[in-house]
Protein backbone atom coordinates (compact mmCIF):
# COMPACT_ATOMS: atom_id res chain seq x y z
CA UNK A 1 0.00 0.00 0.00
CA UNK A 2 1.23 3.64 -0.27
CA UNK A 3 1.01 6.12 2.12
CA UNK A 4 0.30 9.59 0.85
CA UNK A 5 0.60 12.78 2.68
CA UNK A 6 -0.25 16.14 1.82
CA UNK A 7 0.72 19.90 3.09
CA UNK A 8 -0.74 22.08 4.54
CA UNK A 9 -4.11 20.19 5.52
CA UNK A 10 -5.87 23.33 5.18
CA UNK A 11 -5.88 26.71 4.44
CA UNK A 12 -7.55 30.42 4.31
CA UNK A 13 -6.48 32.83 1.63
CA UNK A 14 -7.01 35.59 0.59
CA UNK A 15 -8.50 36.29 -3.30
CA UNK A 16 -5.71 36.97 -5.85
CA UNK A 17 -3.01 35.07 -4.13
CA UNK A 18 -1.93 31.56 -5.19
CA UNK A 19 -1.01 28.65 -2.59
CA UNK A 20 1.20 25.86 -3.18
CA UNK A 21 0.14 21.99 -2.22
CA UNK A 22 2.30 19.31 -1.68
CA UNK A 23 1.96 15.86 -1.64
CA UNK A 24 4.88 13.03 -0.80
CA UNK A 25 4.05 9.46 -1.22
CA UNK A 26 6.03 6.98 0.46
CA UNK A 27 6.76 4.83 -2.48
CA UNK A 28 7.66 5.65 -6.42
CA UNK A 29 5.23 5.75 -8.82
CA UNK A 30 5.01 6.74 -12.30
CA UNK A 31 1.69 8.52 -12.46
CA UNK A 32 0.04 11.06 -9.82
CA UNK A 33 -3.17 12.81 -10.10
CA UNK A 34 -4.59 15.93 -8.55
CA UNK A 35 -8.26 16.39 -8.14
CA UNK A 36 -10.89 18.85 -7.07
CA UNK A 37 -13.53 18.53 -4.59
CA UNK A 38 -15.79 21.73 -4.23
CA UNK A 39 -18.47 21.52 -1.61
CA UNK A 40 -21.08 19.52 -1.84
CA UNK A 41 -20.32 17.96 -4.81
CA UNK A 42 -17.58 15.37 -6.10
CA UNK A 43 -14.27 14.66 -7.33
CA UNK A 44 -13.13 16.20 -10.46
CA UNK A 45 -9.56 15.11 -11.83
CA UNK A 46 -7.33 18.39 -12.62
CA UNK A 47 -4.34 16.66 -14.05
CA UNK A 48 -2.14 13.83 -14.61
CA UNK A 49 1.51 14.42 -13.12
CA UNK A 50 4.28 12.30 -14.93
CA UNK A 51 7.50 12.63 -13.90
CA UNK A 52 9.86 13.83 -16.29
CA UNK A 53 7.26 15.46 -18.63
CA UNK A 54 4.48 18.26 -18.38
CA UNK A 55 1.36 17.43 -16.60
CA UNK A 56 -1.90 16.65 -18.27
CA UNK A 57 -4.98 18.98 -17.76
CA UNK A 58 -8.65 17.92 -18.05
CA UNK A 59 -10.80 19.70 -19.56
CA UNK A 60 -11.84 23.31 -18.20
CA UNK A 61 -8.37 23.07 -16.16
CA UNK A 62 -5.34 25.13 -17.81
CA UNK A 63 -1.99 24.98 -16.24
CA UNK A 64 -1.81 28.93 -16.29
CA UNK A 65 -3.92 28.41 -12.93
CA UNK A 66 -2.98 25.34 -12.05
CA UNK A 67 0.59 24.84 -12.88
CA UNK A 68 1.66 21.58 -11.35
CA UNK A 69 5.53 20.17 -10.81
CA UNK A 70 6.65 16.63 -10.43
CA UNK A 71 10.55 17.09 -9.40
CA UNK A 72 11.12 13.03 -8.44
CA UNK A 73 8.89 9.94 -8.15
CA UNK A 74 7.74 10.57 -5.15
CA UNK A 75 6.76 13.98 -4.90
CA UNK A 76 4.29 16.86 -6.32
CA UNK A 77 3.02 20.36 -6.04
CA UNK A 78 -0.12 21.57 -6.83
CA UNK A 79 0.04 25.69 -7.20
CA UNK A 80 -3.86 27.60 -7.55
CA UNK A 81 -2.88 30.72 -8.84
CA UNK A 82 -4.62 34.08 -8.48
CA UNK A 83 -7.10 32.61 -6.34
CA UNK A 84 -11.15 33.69 -6.04
CA UNK A 85 -13.73 32.27 -3.42
CA UNK A 86 -14.75 29.70 -6.42
CA UNK A 87 -11.07 27.73 -6.07
CA UNK A 88 -12.49 27.26 -2.73
CA UNK A 89 -12.44 23.42 -2.40
CA UNK A 90 -10.92 20.10 -1.30
CA UNK A 91 -7.45 19.76 -3.27
CA UNK A 92 -6.65 15.85 -3.12
CA UNK A 93 -3.18 13.70 -5.00
CA UNK A 94 -3.65 10.42 -5.65
CA UNK A 95 -1.78 7.50 -6.97
CA UNK A 96 -2.15 3.95 -8.33
CA UNK A 97 -1.38 0.59 -6.39
CA UNK A 98 1.51 -0.66 -7.10
CA UNK A 99 -0.05 -4.17 -7.08
CA UNK A 100 -2.58 -3.23 -9.01
CA UNK A 101 -5.04 -3.71 -5.88
CA UNK A 102 -6.89 0.03 -5.87
CA UNK A 103 -6.12 3.85 -6.20
CA UNK A 104 -4.48 5.46 -3.00
CA UNK A 105 -5.80 9.07 -1.83
CA UNK A 106 -3.92 11.85 0.39
CA UNK A 107 -5.82 13.51 3.28
CA UNK A 108 -6.82 16.49 0.95
CA UNK A 109 -6.12 20.03 1.09
CA UNK A 110 -8.82 22.03 2.12
CA UNK A 111 -8.97 25.37 1.05
CA UNK A 112 -11.25 28.38 1.20
CA UNK A 113 -10.95 31.76 -0.14
CA UNK A 114 -12.38 34.65 0.64
CA UNK B 1 -16.57 9.42 -22.22
CA UNK B 2 -17.25 7.65 -19.32
CA UNK B 3 -19.94 8.70 -16.79
CA UNK B 4 -20.54 7.17 -13.95
CA UNK B 5 -24.61 7.93 -12.59
CA UNK B 6 -25.65 7.78 -8.95
CA UNK B 7 -29.19 8.31 -8.93
CA UNK B 8 -29.35 8.33 -5.52
CA UNK B 9 -28.61 11.86 -4.03
CA UNK B 10 -29.66 11.15 -0.72
CA UNK B 11 -30.82 8.20 1.60
CA UNK B 12 -31.95 8.23 5.09
CA UNK B 13 -32.27 4.88 6.85
CA UNK B 14 -32.86 3.81 10.72
CA UNK B 15 -30.34 1.85 12.07
CA UNK B 16 -30.58 -1.82 11.09
CA UNK B 17 -32.14 -1.54 7.58
CA UNK B 18 -30.94 -2.73 4.51
CA UNK B 19 -29.80 -0.77 2.22
CA UNK B 20 -28.79 -0.65 -1.60
CA UNK B 21 -26.90 2.32 -3.12
CA UNK B 22 -26.78 2.09 -6.93
CA UNK B 23 -24.47 3.14 -9.34
CA UNK B 24 -24.87 2.79 -13.12
CA UNK B 25 -21.83 3.53 -15.69
CA UNK B 26 -20.67 3.85 -19.28
CA UNK B 27 -17.81 3.87 -20.97
CA UNK B 28 -16.47 2.48 -24.19
CA UNK B 29 -13.38 0.43 -22.69
CA UNK B 30 -13.58 -3.02 -22.55
CA UNK B 31 -11.51 -3.14 -19.94
CA UNK B 32 -11.95 -1.09 -16.97
CA UNK B 33 -12.18 -1.23 -13.44
CA UNK B 34 -14.90 -0.15 -11.12
CA UNK B 35 -14.88 1.18 -7.05
CA UNK B 36 -16.52 2.39 -4.47
CA UNK B 37 -15.26 4.75 -2.04
CA UNK B 38 -16.60 5.86 1.20
CA UNK B 39 -16.30 9.73 2.65
CA UNK B 40 -16.94 10.20 6.25
CA UNK B 41 -17.49 13.84 7.62
CA UNK B 42 -13.57 14.03 8.28
CA UNK B 43 -12.74 14.47 4.63
CA UNK B 44 -10.90 11.40 3.82
CA UNK B 45 -11.01 9.25 1.15
CA UNK B 46 -12.01 5.63 2.09
CA UNK B 47 -11.01 2.60 -0.28
CA UNK B 48 -14.03 0.07 -0.37
CA UNK B 49 -13.86 -2.42 -3.07
CA UNK B 50 -12.14 -2.53 -6.80
CA UNK B 51 -13.76 -5.15 -9.12
CA UNK B 52 -12.00 -5.76 -12.63
CA UNK B 53 -15.01 -5.51 -15.63
CA UNK B 54 -14.11 -9.37 -16.70
CA UNK B 55 -14.76 -10.12 -13.24
CA UNK B 56 -18.85 -11.09 -12.72
CA UNK B 57 -18.17 -12.21 -9.45
CA UNK B 58 -20.43 -10.72 -6.45
CA UNK B 59 -18.14 -10.16 -3.52
CA UNK B 60 -19.64 -10.13 0.50
CA UNK B 61 -17.49 -8.15 3.16
CA UNK B 62 -18.85 -8.40 6.49
CA UNK B 63 -21.89 -6.21 6.50
CA UNK B 64 -21.19 -4.76 2.98
CA UNK B 65 -21.58 -6.40 -0.62
CA UNK B 66 -21.32 -5.54 -4.40
CA UNK B 67 -23.48 -6.76 -7.09
CA UNK B 68 -21.76 -6.11 -10.34
CA UNK B 69 -23.85 -6.68 -13.68
CA UNK B 70 -22.37 -5.77 -17.06
CA UNK B 71 -25.49 -6.66 -19.12
CA UNK B 72 -27.18 -3.69 -17.73
CA UNK B 73 -23.52 -1.49 -16.97
CA UNK B 74 -24.38 -1.71 -12.84
CA UNK B 75 -22.48 -1.81 -9.76
CA UNK B 76 -24.60 -1.91 -6.36
CA UNK B 77 -23.70 -1.63 -3.10
CA UNK B 78 -25.61 -2.96 -0.02
CA UNK B 79 -25.12 -2.56 3.74
CA UNK B 80 -27.02 -4.92 5.53
CA UNK B 81 -27.80 -4.07 9.36
CA UNK B 82 -26.71 -0.53 8.78
CA UNK B 83 -25.24 1.33 11.28
CA UNK B 84 -24.57 5.29 12.28
CA UNK B 85 -20.63 4.85 12.09
CA UNK B 86 -21.89 4.07 7.69
CA UNK B 87 -23.45 7.85 7.76
CA UNK B 88 -21.20 9.01 5.24
CA UNK B 89 -20.71 10.05 1.32
CA UNK B 90 -20.16 6.98 -1.15
CA UNK B 91 -19.16 7.48 -4.07
CA UNK B 92 -18.86 4.65 -7.13
CA UNK B 93 -15.78 5.67 -9.59
CA UNK B 94 -14.35 4.24 -13.21
CA UNK B 95 -11.30 3.54 -14.06
CA UNK B 96 -10.04 3.14 -17.47
CA UNK B 97 -7.40 0.48 -18.20
CA UNK B 98 -3.59 1.74 -17.76
CA UNK B 99 -2.48 3.05 -21.07
CA UNK B 100 0.42 0.68 -20.88
CA UNK B 101 -1.08 -2.43 -19.84
CA UNK B 102 0.03 -3.71 -16.48
CA UNK B 103 -2.13 -3.76 -13.17
CA UNK B 104 -1.64 -0.09 -12.82
CA UNK B 105 -4.86 2.26 -13.12
CA UNK B 106 -5.67 5.28 -14.97
CA UNK B 107 -7.62 8.37 -13.98
CA UNK B 108 -10.96 8.27 -12.13
CA UNK B 109 -14.34 9.36 -13.09
CA UNK B 110 -16.57 9.82 -9.90
CA UNK B 111 -20.36 9.66 -9.56
CA UNK B 112 -21.87 12.29 -8.27
CA UNK B 113 -22.25 10.50 -4.70
CA UNK B 114 -24.69 9.32 -2.05
CA UNK B 115 -25.34 11.13 1.09
CA UNK B 116 -26.40 7.73 3.17
CA UNK B 117 -27.60 9.20 7.03
CA UNK B 118 -28.33 5.98 9.02
CA UNK B 119 -30.44 7.08 12.47
CA UNK B 120 -30.13 5.86 15.65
Amino acid sequence: SAVISQKPSRDICQRGTSLTIQCQVDSQVTMMFWYRQQPGQSLTLIATANQGSEATYESGFVIDKFPISRPNLTFSTLTVSNMSPEDSSIYLCSVPGQGGDTQYFGPGTRLTVL
Amino acid sequence: AQKVTQAQTEISVVEKEDVTLDCVYETRDTTYYLFWYKQPPSGELVFLIRRNSFDEQNEISGRYSWNFQKSTSSFNFTITASQVVDSAVYFCALSEAHPAGGTSYGKLTFGQGTILTVHP
